[in-house]
This record gives structure tokens, sequence and C-alpha cells, in this order.
């Protein structure tokens, strides 16, 4: 079965400072890579998530996460964030019928 | 277009009362997801189901957890006889078929269990 895991529980970063949140999964099939967001008292959103094709995927908000099938990688990034940035990011793998997710990135953006 | 809609948004309850949480997937969803998630601990798989099917609980506790989705309504997932142990967000999560379409999230029940 498929499991991720985010090596960052939490990460404190400067406003307009570049941010990188760290996603490894493993599976022995083909599988769909997804980032969710999800702010305080609310549900998770979908962020970005690869499928297939060209291996860099982004988001309308300026994130960006490459994935990396050698390293078994999906590391999320965004080269300036802000303060509204302030979340929880949840990355997650499917094989088909079910998604498991990782533990969460708590990324707080100081000013 | 309404999106997944879960209530109530909190629910309190006393221990050993019984916690009925419900879910609405999106229209033209037919396969529903229900998730715990608490404080530090990221999101737990609980159940797969779709319509009058369950197609994997294998995150469900065996005792007191019960889930259906039943043919008419809402998906709705049971707890008997609440502990304080049970006191979590419970998301539910619905997608139009399996794999590559994602999931789309209701905003959770927040159960707290006095």
């Amino acid at each position: 079965a498929q499991s991720v895991t985010q090596l960052d529980s939490q990460v404190p970063v400067f406003e307009e400072a570049p941010v990188e949140l760290r996603c490894n999964y493993s599976s022995s099939v083909s599988v769909y890579l997804f980032w969710y967001v999800q702010y305080p008292n609310q549900g998770l959103q979908l962020l970005l998530k690869y499928l297939s094709g060209s291996t860099l995927v982004e988001s309308i908000n300026g994130f960006e996460a490459e994935f990396n099938k050698s390293q078994t990688s999906f590391h999320l990034r965004k080269p300036s964030v802000h303060i509204s940035d302030t979340a929880e990011y949840f990355c997650a793998v499917s094989e088909g019928d079910d998604m498991r997710f990782g533990a969460g990135t708590r990324l707080t953006v100081k000013p | 277009n309404a999106g997944v809609m879960q209530n109530p948004r909190h629910l309190v309850r006393r221990r050993g009362q019984e916690a009925r949480l419900r879910c609405s997937p999106m229209k033209g969803h037919s396969h529903v997801y229900w998730y715990r998630q608490l404080p530090e601990e990221g999101l737990k798989f609980m159940v797969y189901l779709q319509k009058e099917n369950i197609i994997d609980e294998s995150g469900m506790p065996k005792e007191r957890f019960s889930a259906e989705f039943p043919k008419e309504g809402p998906s709705i997932l049971r707890i008997q006889q609440v502990v304080r142990g049970d006191s979590a967000a419970y998301f539910c999560a619905s997608s139009p078929s399996s794999g590559g379409y994602g999931y789309t999230f209701g905003s959770g029940t927040r159960l707290t269990v006095v």
C-alpha cells in the first residue's frame, strides 16, 4: 500500500523568503500525487496535482511541485511567500480508489 | 453548485452518547471518504464508500464506529457510546470516481466529548 512522509512538521519562514516543503512517498505502482492546503478551522483545499506528463506542476497562487520518480519525491516550493500562505500543507498519494495523506507541515510566515 | 456539505459543524456529546455526522457529497460525486484529524497527527483514513456499499473500511475502529451511504440521502458516520478519545475533527471528501480527480473536502465536523 502507498504511504507518504512529510519530512518537516513545522516550517517557519519570513515573508518574501523562498520555501520548500518536502514530501516523499512509497508505492509499488504508478501513482497520482497531490498537495492540499488547510487554513484554520477549514477543510482541505486542493492546491495542485500530478497525474502524468510534465513533472513540474503549478498552482494559481505561485506554488509549484516537481515529481521526481527516481527519488520518489514531490516537494512543494514557492519562491516568495506571503503572510496569507500561513497554513497546514498536506501531501497525498493515490494508487487508485483511495488516498493516503502525510502528517502535514505547518508553514508559518512571519513579517 | 454546492461543495461537500457536512453538518453539524460542531457537535458536543457526553460520554456514552451517540454521535451522528452527516456528509452530502458534491453533485455528481459517487465516492465518499471519511477522515479523522487529531491535533498534530494529520489525517487518518477511516472509510471509503460508494452508494450502498462500503468499499474499504480498513481505517475504522472495530467497535462503536459505523458508516453508511444510502441510495438516497447523505453519508452518515455514526459513533456509538462516545469516549473522550473520540474528540477530533472528522472530514468527509467526495470524488466523481477513483484516482486522479482528487478529492473535494467538506469543512468538517468538530466533535467534542465531555
